[in-house]
């Protein structure tokens, strides 16, 4: 079955640091890749997705690129703030009737001031 | 656009004691719709779908049901909390098919004492 690994945090960066998330992922043909962001008490957001391989998705500074050949999803931030502490979920959804996504654990990041 | 509600947003029930969740969207047609558990600093755990009026399919057997009335009204219920019900409730849309993203709602937490 589909599998989504991501590195166990708190990642704890202060703020302007460059900021990776590893997320590695096992699937059967060719997913699409997401990845969201959720803020204390709140619900997920789509942060940025990406659908086939070597595609880019981007938003809010944040960016991930879809790599085939090394299974892997990892998100990026050049410059991080305060404001974007929050736990980051990958995922994936693959060939599936019911649209059914396969998460990864989330990854927690405090950024500091 | 597409929005998506879940009621109440909080919610502090006795253990013994009935529960029901509703989640609505709107702005789309026949989406799937989807329940989610998220216990206390842990990932996503899915508990229900549906991909149409009626249609239920349980992820995870326990003391949990849901049920979908309406095309775009999805709603969880128990007869008789748990302790271990406790946790932040999602919902979530998409549209039909395979890799596509999730939406979510905002949550409702959820405390059995």
């Amino acid at each position: 079955g589909n599998s989504v690994t991501q590195m166990e945090g708190p990642v704890t960066l202060s703020e302007e640091a460059f900021l990776t998330i590893n997320c590695t992922y096992t699937a059967t043909g060719y997913p699409s890749l997401f990845w969201y962001v959720q803020y204390p008490g709140e619900g997920l957001q789509l942060l940025l997705k990406a659908t086939k391989a070597d595609d880019k998705g981007s938003n809010k500074g944040f960016e991930a690129t879809y790599r085939k050949e090394t299974t892997s999803f990892h998100l990026e931030k050049g410059s991080v703030q305060v404001s974007d502490s929050a736990v980051y979920f990958c995922a994936l959804s693959d060939n599936n009737a019911g649209n059914m996504l396969t998460f990864g654990g989330g990854t927690r990041l405090m950024v500091k001031p | 656009s597409q929005t998506i509600h879940q009621w109440p947003a909080t919610l502090v029930q006795p253990v013994g004691s009935p529960l029901s969740l509703e989640c609505t969207v709107e702005g789309t047609s026949n989406p799937n719709l989807y329940w989610y558990r998220q216990a206390a600093g842990r990932g996503l755990q899915l508990l229900f779908y549906s991909v149409g009026i009626g249609q239920i399919s349980s992820e995870v057997p326990q003391n949990l049901s849901a049920s979908r009335p309406q095309d775009r009204q999805f709603i969880l219920s128990s007869k008789k909390l748990l302790l271990s019900d406790s946790g932040f409730y999602l919902c979530a849309w998409s549209v039909g098919g395979g890799y596509n993203e999730q939406f979510f709602g905002p949550g409702t937490r959820l405390t059995v004492l």
